[in-house]
């Protein structure tokens, strides 16, 4: 969907380096979502923001921080990366009334 | 048409014939069940969603079933074309505070 945009789209880095993924959207959601996906698995939970400032841990936080400052952006950090961290990521937003929710083209992340 | 009584990893399809995805459900408190597609180098997109008050519902060349009875969610795609080519995901809100919890995905190939 292109109201939700994603940058990198893709990024090759190496052990212990320090990475970070955007996430911006121009359809004025509140909820903000990032996924993890690896081959023949579903998409995982990282982390969730309801709000701006507001921060919530996923099924998979370990490795992981996030940050909302605006509530167009919100931003994916890898502090010291590592080779399993290598996978899709993918920011998501969902309306205030629940339901569906609208995904961005994906930032391919490996990690050598 | 082809279906899959278990969620199967993988479904072969010929054009023209109608397809069905299964999905299994965990939680009888969920109410809302999504159906994603997605495909080579993109992010999932929407396809159709239903509540749990109902039992089916139509859109474009697909329907979505659901079976609260065993918690078993369908999707069929009618006369499935090349362009049905992709990963189906199915996706459920689980703890009725938005969040989606999605399955692993079933891969369409369609055969011409």
């Amino acid at each position: 969907d292109a109201d939700v945009t994603q940058t990198p789209r893709n990024r090759i880095t190496k052990t212990g380096k320090r990475i970070m993924l955007e996430c911006s959207q121009t359809k004025g959601h509140d909820r903000m979502y990032w996924y993890r996906q690896d081959p023949g698995l579903g998409l995982q939970l990282i982390y969730y923001s309801f709000d701006v400032k507001d921060i919530n841990k996923g099924e998979i936080s370990d490795g992981y921080s996030v940050s909302r400052q605006a509530q167009a952006k919100f931003s994916l950090s890898l502090e010291s990366a590592i080779p399993n961290q290598t996978a899709l990521y993918f920011c998501a937003t969902q309306g205030l009334a629940g339901g569906k929710q609208f995904f961005g083209p994906g930032t391919r992340l490996t990690v050598l | 048409g082809e279906s899959v009584g278990l969620h199967l990893p993988t479904l072969s399809v010929q054009e023209g014939d109608n397809s069905i995805i299964n999905c299994a459900y965990s939680n009888s408190a969920s109410d809302y069940f999504i159906w994603y597609k997605q495909e080579s180098g993109k992010g999932p997109q929407f396809i159709i969603d239903i509540r749990s008050n109902m039992d089916k519902r139509q859109g474009q060349r697909v329907t979505v079933l659901l079976n609260k009875t065993v918690k078993h969610l369908s999707l069929q795609i009618a006369a499935t074309q090349p362009g049905d080519s992709a990963v189906y995901f199915c996706a459920e809100n689980r703890s009725n505070d938005y969040k989606l919890s999605f399955g692993a995905g079933t891969t369409v190939t369609v055969r011409a």
